[in-house]
C-alpha cells in the first residue's frame, strides 16, 4: 500500500514570499490533514477535510493559509505571505472513515520542512 | 479547549533501562487516544487504545488506557539506542480530529 506523499520535501523562501505544499494521501482514504509541527512542539492541526469539504480549519490562520482539496484526493496547502514563525514542518497526513478498519488509525507523509528567512 | 500533556518532556536512560511514558487528555467527545514515535521524519503509528484496562503489545512496547483517570501510559522494556525518539501522543475525537502533545523526546545511551 503506498503512503502518504508530499512534495517537496524542504523549501527555503525568505519572508513576505509564497509558498506551496502539495499532499496525495492513501488511495481510498477520504479525511485529509494538514499540521504544522514547530520544532520541540507536537503537531498542530491546521485543517481537516473529509471528501473536498473542509470539517475543522479552525486553527488555520486565515489571513495567510489557505487550503484547498478541490477533487477530493489531492490537496494543496498554501502560504501567503510567509512570515519567520511559519518555520516548521508540515505534515499531511490521511485516514478512512470511522468503521472500516475498526480504528481510525492516521498515516502520516514524510513532510516538508519549511523555513522562512 | 481541547487538550493532551504529556510527562516527562524529555527522557534520559541508559540502555537496558524500562521507561514509562505519561499521557494525560482532556478532550470532548473521546474516540481514541493514540501513540506514534517521531524519528527524524514523520510520526510512525504504535497503539491506538479505546477501551480501557486492555493492554496492547508490540515486542518491548505496550501501552494501556485509563479511562476514569483520562490517562494512558507507553512503556518500553530493555530499552535500546533505536528507541531514541520523540514518542507523542494524540487524542482521537469524534468526527475524526486529532489533539497532539508536546511529545516525550527520550534518548537512550549506549
Amino acid at each position: 500500500e503506498a503512503g502518504v506523499a508530499q512534495s517537496p520535501r524542504y523549501k527555503i523562501i525568505e519572508k513576505r514570499q509564497s509558498v506551496a505544499f502539495w499532499c496525495n494521501p492513501i488511495s481510498g482514504h477520504a479525511t485529509l490533514y494538514w499540521y504544522q509541527q514547530i520544532l520541540g512542539q507536537g503537531p498542530k492541526l491546521l485543517i481537516q477535510f473529509q471528501n473536498n469539504g473542509v470539517v475543522d480549519d479552525s486553527q488555520l490562520p486565515k489571513d495567510r493559509f489557505s487550503a484547498e482539496r478541490l477533487k477530493g484526493v489531492d490537496s494543496t496547502l498554501k502560504i501567503q505571505p510567509a512570515k519567520l514563525e511559519d518555520s516548521a514542518v508540515y505534515l499531511c497526513a490521511s485516514s478512512s472513515p470511522w468503521g472500516l478498519a475498526g480504528d481510525n488509525e492516521q498515516f502520516f507523509g514524510p513532510g516538508t520542512r519549511l523555513t522562512v528567512l | 479547549e481541547d487538550k493532551v500533556v504529556q510527562s516527562p518532556l524529555s527522557l534520559v536512560v541508559h540502555e537496558g533501562d524500562t521507561v514509562t511514558l505519561n499521557c494525560s487528555y482532556e478532550v470532548t467527545n473521546f474516540r481514541s487516544l493514540l501513540w506514534y514515535k517521531q524519528e527524524k521524519k514523520a510520526p510512525t503509528f504504535l497503539f491506538m487504545l479505546t477501551s480501557s484496562g486492555i493492554e496492547k503489545k508490540s515486542g518491548r512496547l505496550s501501552s494501556i488506557l485509563d479511562k476514569k483517570e483520562l490517562s494512558s501510559i507507553l512503556n518500553i522494556t530493555a530499552t535500546q539506542t533505536g528507541d531514541s525518539a520523540i514518542y507523542l501522543c494524540a487524542s482521537g475525537v469524534y468526527g475524526q480530529n486529532f489533539v497532539f502533545g508536546p511529545g516525550t523526546r527520550l534518548s537512550v545511551l549506549p
